[in-house]
């Protein structure tokens, strides 16, 4: 069973501009998450799509950042414009349901803002 | 006020012993339980679920659930120096709505 996908692995940026990932999630998961990780903290959820829908978006700060998932498989989350403290670890997990399955998480995009 | 609580760490423990993590939540309706184990620049990776209360035990790992002291902990026994990575604790609350601690670190010494 292929995993969760995302791209790009790294992406070094100048503040103010944009930048978009990827994730295409385990096949058949409906739920989608996005999720920050600073250094030395925890994952936190950004946004959580079931199918195509949003579940969750209250920690995504809307002034800059959005996501869509229109087909309800893969997903892009885009930052616009970026700030010095957008630089982290941004995950992408998927779940069979929201509920009560574990999410299983892809390799991760880590943003440097300069 | 945290939502999911761990000790940061480090735990530093010799190779062959038995490492306890904790963690607490304060969503009383919290459902579902996950430790992930993350090493140092990859992602987060599952270990154990767990939803009811008691122990629940894969390999080396064992899951303990005090639902009424909210309460989650895992224990690696004949720890390894492999196992040396941060241990999350995940709580899926009663919104379903997943909430991640801050992670606590294992050391395991040769």
């Amino acid at each position: 069973e292929a995993g969760v996908a995302q791209s790009p692995r790294y992406k070094i940026i100048e503040k103010r501009q944009s930048v978009a990932f990827w994730c295409n999630p385990i096949s058949g998961h409906a739920t989608l998450y996005w999720y920050q990780q600073i250094l030395g903290q925890g994952p936190k959820l950004l946004i959580q799509f079931q199918n195509n829908g949003v579940v969750d978006d209250s920690q995504l700060p809307k002034d800059r950042f959005s996501a869509e998932r229109l087909k309800g498989v893969d997903s892009t989350l885009k930052i616009q414009p970026a700030k010095l403290e957008d630089s982290a670890v941004y995950l992408c997990a998927s779940s069979l349901d929201g509920r009560d399955q574990p999410q299983h998480f892809g390799d991760g995009t880590r943003l440097s803002i300069l | 006020q945290k939502e999911v609580e761990q000790n940061s760490g480090p735990l530093s423990v010799p190779e062959g012993a038995i490492a306890s993590l904790n963690c607490t939540y304060s969503d009383r309706g919290s459902q579902s339980f996950f430790w992930y184990r993350q090493y140092s620049g990859k992602s987060p990776e599952l270990i154990m679920s767990i939803y009811s209360n008691g122990d629940k035990e894969d390999g080396r790992f064992t899951a303990q659930l005090n639902k009424a002291s909210q309460y989650v902990s895992l224990l690696i026994r004949d720890s390894q120096p492999s196992d040396s990575a941060t241990y999350l604790c995940a709580v899926r609350g009663g919104g379903f709505k997943t909430i991640f601690g801050a992670g606590t670190r294992l050391f395991v010494k040769a």
